[in-house]
């Protein structure tokens, strides 16, 4: 059925340097990916975006990238800092009615 | 704009009670939908609404009711409060439903004994 894998679930990585968390999904309908932050006791909240016609978005120290042949895509924050410390969740829409969240990654960026 | 908001932040219920979880958006979006949140199974899709008066099942709908009144609330009904309900339950609300992004509540933490 339709699914979304993320890796790692746990990831630490020093200050500064730079994290990636990688997606893949099983639905080659879908066409949009976003990608959300949630901080200890808050509700997700969107970072950025991507759509199957663009290949590659940045946003200052994030970026995302689109593989659609392969399906998958991957989250890079770059220069992390202790703000970034968060639980992260991909997620893939295969229809307009339908969106699927990969189980989420937790970010510890070490001081 | 306070965006979507929930109430209450914490309850804690017995087993068999009933109680309706509040949720509220001021963005006019037609689309309103309910997650629960459990350790290592991310977000899961209980019941959601594509505008007022309808309604649909998503991924977890067992032992929860929903209807849609108005544009504004989607509230969340827990028919006889089990165990297993106990999560961390999210509305969300977006302009259109799964290609466009979600916002999300602040989120109720419910625990059920």
């Amino acid at each position: 059925g339709e699914n979304v894998e993320q890796h790692p679930s746990t990831l630490s990585v020093q200050e500064g340097d730079s994290a990636v968390i990688k997606c893949t999904y099983s639905d080659s309908a879908s066409n949009y990916f976003p990608w959300y932050k949630q901080e200890l006791g808050k509700g997700p909240q969107l970072i950025i975006d991507i759509r199957s016609n663009v290949g590659e978005k940045k946003d200052q120290r994030i970026a995302v990238t689109l593989n659609k042949t392969a399906k998958h895509f991957s989250l890079h924050i770059t220069e992390t800092q202790p703000e970034d410390s968060a639980v992260y969740f991909c997620a893939a829409s295969p229809r307009d009615d339908k969106i699927i969240f990969g189980k989420g990654t937790r970010l510890h960026i070490l001081p | 704009n306070a965006g979507v908001t929930q109430t209450p932040k914490f309850q804690v219920l017995k087993t068999g009670q009933s109680m309706t979880l509040q949720c509220a958006q001021d963005m006019n979006h037609e689309y309103m939908s309910w997650y629960r949140q459990d350790p290592g199974m991310g977000l899961r899709l209980i019941h959601y609404s594509v505008g007022a008066g309808i309604t649909d099942q998503g991924e977890v709908p067992n032992g929860y009711n929903v209807s849609r009144s108005t544009t504004e609330d989607f509230p969340l009904r827990l028919l006889s409060a089990a165990p297993s309900q106990t999560s961390v339950y999210f509305c969300a609300s977006s302009y259109l439903f799964g290609d466009y992004p979600q916002y999300f509540g602040p989120g109720t933490r419910l625990t059920v004994l």
